[in-house]
């Protein structure tokens, strides 16, 4: 069993739909929780971390995290075709600075 | 966040050779690290430079395969020795950046495409 699993899609949406992006992981120990995009070609994007559970949100993202039940989702508000990229989860320990990624989830938002 | 670049940004190499990558960082960082991100496959890390020590390899990948340089807070080089097809990735480097543990966070550079022969 994977660390992080994510489905990796397509995920193929309208503009202006509300995405859901899901992943779940295993290790209980992960305390920081983070959400990469890359486009095609491109190295992965920082979008959003978060520490411990709960949400956060910045513009049209939201991150939250559930440790109860090892479950982390990114939603994106009214989604644009340039959001169309491979969005990556990932999680870390307290004290270590792996990051444990899942395979990511391709993500179309078509206009 | 730091700007980070890699040369070269892609490479055929031929089985059996051996090519040098390198990541150049705008600002110094003490933590850089080297993924490897195989077809359809997740993020993997390699190894963690630090500078002025020897690089940290995670379980499956080794040094004479994969040895790395760090020689400054800014530089690091991975080295893919004696290639194979097998090795055909790409190939990211990446620094943690932040004022503190709950602050520190990864940047990625544009990666290297490598295909093997």
């Amino acid at each position: 069993q994977k660390e992080v699993e994510q489905d990796p899609g397509p995920l193929s949406v309208p503009e202006g739909a509300i995405v859901s992006l899901n992943c779940t992981y295993s290790n209980s120990a992960f305390q920081y929780f983070m959400w990469y995009r890359q486009y095609s070609r491109k190295g992965p994007e920082l979008l959003m971390y978060t520490y411990s559970s709960g949400n956060k949100e910045d513009g049209r993202f939201t991150a939250q995290v559930d440790k109860s039940s090892k479950y982390i989702s990114l939603f994106i508000r009214d989604s644009q075709p340039s959001d169309s990229a491979t969005y990556l989860c990932a999680g870390s320990m307290d004290s270590s600075y792996k990051l444990i990624f899942g395979s990511g989830t391709r993500l179309l938002v078509r206009p | 966040s730091a700007v980070i670049s890699q040369k070269p940004s892609r490479d055929i190499c031929q089985r059996g050779t051996s090519l040098t990558i390198q990541c150049q960082v705008d600002s110094q960082v003490t933590m850089m690290f080297w993924y490897r991100q195989q077809p359809g496959q997740s993020l993997t890390l390699i190894a963690t430079a630090n500078q002025g020590s020897e690089a940290t390899y995670e379980s499956g990948f080794v040094i004479d395969k994969f040895p790395i340089s760090r020689p400054n807070l800014t530089f690091s080089t991975l080295t893919v020795s004696n290639m194979s097809p097998e090795d055909s990735s790409i190939y990211l480097c990446s620094v943690e950046e932040g004022a503190g543990i709950v602050d520190d966070t990864q940047y990625f550079g544009p990666g290297t495409r490598l295909t093997v022969l």
